[in-house]
């Protein structure tokens, strides 16, 4: 079945460094690949997202890859700061056999950003 | 724009009660929304694509009977949990998407802790 996978869950970094987060999807098909922060108890929210026929995409100090080949995709960011702590959840977007679509999510990862 | 409603957004009630939870979109229509369930530090898990003016999609696992998913409207889709118990305690969070392409964001609603006691 469909399955997105993220690692790591954990992630602890000095700000001002870089955190790279990484995600595998299963599903071939998949050709949509948004990227969520959710702070406590809030609503997830959309930092950047990755169609199938782009490589790279960067919005300040985000960046997301794909690689359709391996089925990975990654978000990058820069130059943290206390704010970007959160979690952080790499999704896939897949056809159904309905005509369709749904969202799978990977298990997120919590990212704490040490002033 | 693109914002999406839900309500409540805490519930507290006894065993056996019936809830709803009613996720709207404000500023754009929604032919579908999807409803998914999120237990604490762990990830969202899709429970069903509500379309509007047919049944829901459920995923594997989901009582279809359970958790009723209406959606009347292109703004509207209510989830009811029927007959509460202890065990459906969770937060509920509902997402819409602008427009039918499969390469368009969701956008989540605040979301509904429900309690059972």
């Amino acid at each position: 079945g469909e399955n997105v996978e993220q690692h790591p869950s954990t992630l602890s970094v000095q700000e001002g460094d870089s955190a790279v987060i990484k995600c595998t999807y299963s599903d071939s098909a998949s050709n949509y690949f948004p990227w969520y922060k959710q702070e406590l108890g809030k609503r997830p929210q959309l930092i950047i997202d990755i169609r199938s026929n782009v490589g790279e995409k960067k919005d300040q100090r985000i960046a997301v890859t794909l690689n359709k080949t391996a089925k990975h995709f990654s978000l990058h960011i820069t130059e943290t700061q206390p704010e970007d702590s959160a979690v952080y959840f790499c999704a896939a977007s897949i056809l159904t056999e309905g005509g369709g679509f749904k969202t799978i999510f990977g298990a997120g990862t919590r990212l704490f950003v040490k002033a | 724009g693109a914002v999406v409603s839900q309500h409540p957004s805490r519930v507290i009630c006894k065993s056996g009660t019936s809830v709803k939870i009613e996720c709207r979109s404000l500023d754009f229509q929604a032919t579908t929304m999807f409803w998914y369930r999120q237990f604490p530090k762990q990830s969202l898990m899709l429970m069903a694509t509500s379309n509007e003016g047919s049944k829901a999609t459920y995923e594997q696992g989901v009582e279809k009977d359970k958790f009723l998913i209406n959606h009347a409207s292109l703004t509207l889709s209510t989830l009811t949990v029927t007959s509460a118990h202890p065990e459906d305690s969770s937060f509920y969070i509902c997402s819409a998407r602008v427009g039918t392409r499969v390469d368009q964001p969701q956008h989540f609603g605040d979301g509904t802790r429900l309690s059972i006691l």
